[in-house]
């Protein structure tokens, strides 16, 4: 099983619809999560980290489930521009390093 | 935010040369940088974690007479590519460890990466 691991996607979203993916993690030990977008041929950037209770961003929201070692990120009204490939990212142990799932494509469609 | 640069932006080069890769924080202090490597439609791959003053760490897997790692300095980090070779043509892509003043936790911030490509 791989540390973190996430549905490769595509997801055909169309234009202002409501998408959601999650990121299964196997290490119970890992304290922090993030999510960070990738455009294709560029770097990642955060997007947003993720809080024991949740936190929202505008239109997007993230969520942590310890019991089930996963994160979500919501996202509303979806906009063309947020298409791209969403990478979540998990420490390590209590270290620092993050370990990174393969990502999930998005494509928003007019 | 936190910016970090990255240079060159894309290489070129013939198979046994030397490639010297920059790994910049424009806007604050990073004791540690990371060095990944992403394949096309793969995941990002840690090569190396690199300490400021100190000996890079390699991930298992990463030859670390091939890509070396110099942190001189509270806001460089370089990684050289030595006697590169078709199988080292990929994105190579840094990050800077950021604890944000007053805002808790901390993240790593990514430079645009490097595309080299060996001939």
């Amino acid at each position: 099983r791989k540390e973190v691991e996430q549905d490769p996607g595509p997801f055909n979203v169309p234009e202002g619809a409501t998408v959601a993916f999650n990121c299964t993690y196997s290490n119970s030990a890992s304290q922090s999560f993030f999510w960070y977008r990738q455009d294709c041929r560029k770097e990642p950037k955060l997007l947003m980290s993720v809080y024991s209770s949740g936190n929202e961003d505008g239109r997007f929201t993230a969520q942590l489930n310890r019991a089930s070692q996963y994160i979500s990120l919501l996202i509303r009204d979806s906009k063309l521009s947020d298409s791209a490939t969403y990478l979540c990212a998990v420490n390590r142990d209590s270290n620092y390093q993050l370990i990174w799932g393969a990502g999930t494509k998005l494509i928003i469609k007019p | 935010g936190a910016v970090v640069s990255q240079h060159p932006s894309w290489v070129i080069c013939k198979s046994g040369t030397s490639v010297k890769i920059e790994c910049r924080s424009l806007d604050f202090q990073a004791t540690t940088m990371f060095w990944y490597r992403q394949f096309p439609k793969q995941s990002l791959m840690l090569m190396a974690t690199s300490n400021e003053g100190s000996k890079a760490t390699y991930e298992q897997g990463v030859e670390k007479d091939k890509f070396l790692i110099n942190h001189a300095s509270l806001t460089l980090s370089t990684l050289t590519v030595t006697s590169a070779h078709p199988e080292d043509s990929s994105f190579y892509i840094c990050s800077a460890r950021h604890f944000p003043l007053g805002r808790g936790g901390e993240t790593q911030y990514f430079g645009p990466g490097t595309r080299l490509l060996v001939l």
